[in-house]
């Protein structure tokens, strides 16, 4: 069965500094993967997903993630984090089998301080 | 662009009360989703429908009922509610192939005392 697990419920980074999101996955079946953010009391919207193309992918707001099919991860990062950037961002697996539903991880929430 | 729309955005509800959510979506997508959201707990699916006329259970349906009502809406219903069903409830489309982007609505509060 399909799974996502990231490390780590709260990440707190300075203005300016490297953000780095962790998410590893278990999938029986090459997956797709999606980094989804959550700002306060509104739904997700996409910030990239990794569909078999690329294993670098490019998002929104210069978030960047990197499909390692070795390590079963899909780290999401930004070289230099905003105030506009707290969040809570989910990491979600797909598998090809299984139509469009998505797996989520726990959320990771992103405090960047002045 | 109105997307997804979940109605409604706030409800509180006594135990044993029942309600639905509503959903509709505006992009002709043929599959919808209801998911739950919970402190720690990330995203939970708890009904989807891959096309109008089917439904399927996700990973948390006790306690839930849905209905696809056509290619547009999907509704979801709370027969007896329970404090354990408090939770942010979002609603989902997609295109039904594996790999698509899932869009979300705003999300509907929801508290049962």
């Amino acid at each position: 069965a399909q799974s996502v697990t990231q490390l780590g419920s709260h990440v707190s980074v300075s203005e300016g500094a490297l953000v780095l999101l962790r998410c590893n996955y278990s999938s029986s079946v090459p997956p797709y993967l999606f980094w989804y953010v959550q700002y306060p009391n509104q739904g997700l919207q996409l910030l990239l997903k990794y569909t078999s193309a690329a294993t670098l992918v490019k998002g929104i707001n210069d978030f960047e993630a990197e499909f390692k099919k070795s390590e079963t991860s899909f780290h999401l990062t930004k070289p230099s984090a905003h105030m506009s950037d707290a969040a809570e961002y989910f990491c979600a697996v797909s598998e090809s089998n299984q139509g469009g539903k998505l797996i989520f991880g726990q959320g990771t929430e992103l405090s960047v301080k002045p | 662009n109105a997307g997804v729309t979940q109605t409604p955005k706030f409800q509180v509800l006594k135990t044993g009360q029942s309600m639905t959510l509503q959903c509709a979506q505006d992009m002709n997508h043929n599959s919808m989703y209801w998911y739950r959201q919970d402190p720690g707990m990330g995203l939970r699916l708890i009904y989807y429908s891959a096309s109008e006329g089917t439904t399927d259970k996700g990973e948390v349906p006790n306690g839930y009922n849905v209905s696809r009502l056509n290619k547009r809406e999907f509704s979801l219903r709370l027969e007896s509610a329970a404090p354990s069903q408090t939770s942010v409830y979002f609603c989902a489309s997609s295109e039904r192939r594996s790999g698509n982007t899932i869009y979300f609505g705003e999300g509907s509060w929801l508290t049962v005392v």
